[in-house]
């Protein structure tokens, strides 16, 4: 069936590094998908996208890379700050459809 | 602000009994959606409406939920004779950007079933 999913459910990195997190997907029609950044007592909210016709996009100090190969979305983090710390969700939707189907989560940690 | 208010944010209750949440979005959306959330887990999607319309429900949505959204504005969530299972964070969203598929959530409400 449909699936996203996360390899790894926690992540901690030290301020200052770089982060990466990862996701796989399983539904091959996917064609658009999106990150979003969940902080303690939010909603969801959106960091950036990307198309299937795209191998990177780059917005502020994030990246996303696809594979659409091998069904692999990550997410890099430049110069990672406290402000970071959140559970990151991957998620997947098909171009004119309705449903975006999210995976587990990974919970970063940034050590001052 | 995300333009998506939802209430209660925390709501407590007793199992067997009914509660209703209510999301309102800050700006007229055609599409309103309703996600759940486990800890520890994403958003699993429930129902989505477009305008009146309710268009789709999940398995997940059993015969004790039911959504409305009557004026094609707010919405609302009842889930009748609650079960602990039931406990959960409740997620109201709208879509925007440039083809609206980005969501823009609430803060949800958090339901705990004693």
């Amino acid at each position: 069936g449909e699936s996203v999913g996360l390899h790894l459910p926690t992540l901690s990195v030290q301020e200052g590094d770089n982060s990466i997190i990862n996701c796989a997907y399983s539904n091959s029609a996917s064609d658009y998908f999106i990150w979003y950044k969940q902080e303690s007592g939010k909603g969801p909210q959106f960091i950036i996208d990307i198309r299937s016709n795209m191998d990177k996009r780059q917005g502020q100090r994030v990246t996303v890379l696809l594979n659409k190969t091998v069904k692999h979305l990550s997410l890099q983090i430049a110069a990672t700050q406290p402000g970071d710390s959140a559970v990151y969700f991957c998620a997947e939707k098909e171009t004119g459809g309705f449903k975006t189907i999210f995976g587990a989560g990974t919970r970063l940690f940034v050590k001052a | 602000d995300t333009g998506v208010s939802q209430n209660p944010r925390h709501k407590i209750t007793k199992r067997g009994q009914n509660v209703t949440f209510r999301c309102d979005p800050i700006s007229e959306h055609n599409r309103l959606y309703w996600y759940r959330q486990t800890l520890g887990q994403g958003p699993e999607f429930l129902t989505y409406f477009q305008n009146e319309a309710q268009l789709e429900k999940s398995r997940l949505l059993s015969d004790r939920f039911s959504a409305e959204r009557p004026k094609g504005s707010f919405s609302t969530l009842e889930i009748q004779r609650t079960e602990q299972g039931d406990s959960a964070m409740y997620l109201c969203a709208t879509p925007g950007g440039q083809a609206n598929e980005k969501l823009f959530f609430g803060s949800g409400t958090q339901l705990s079933v004693l």
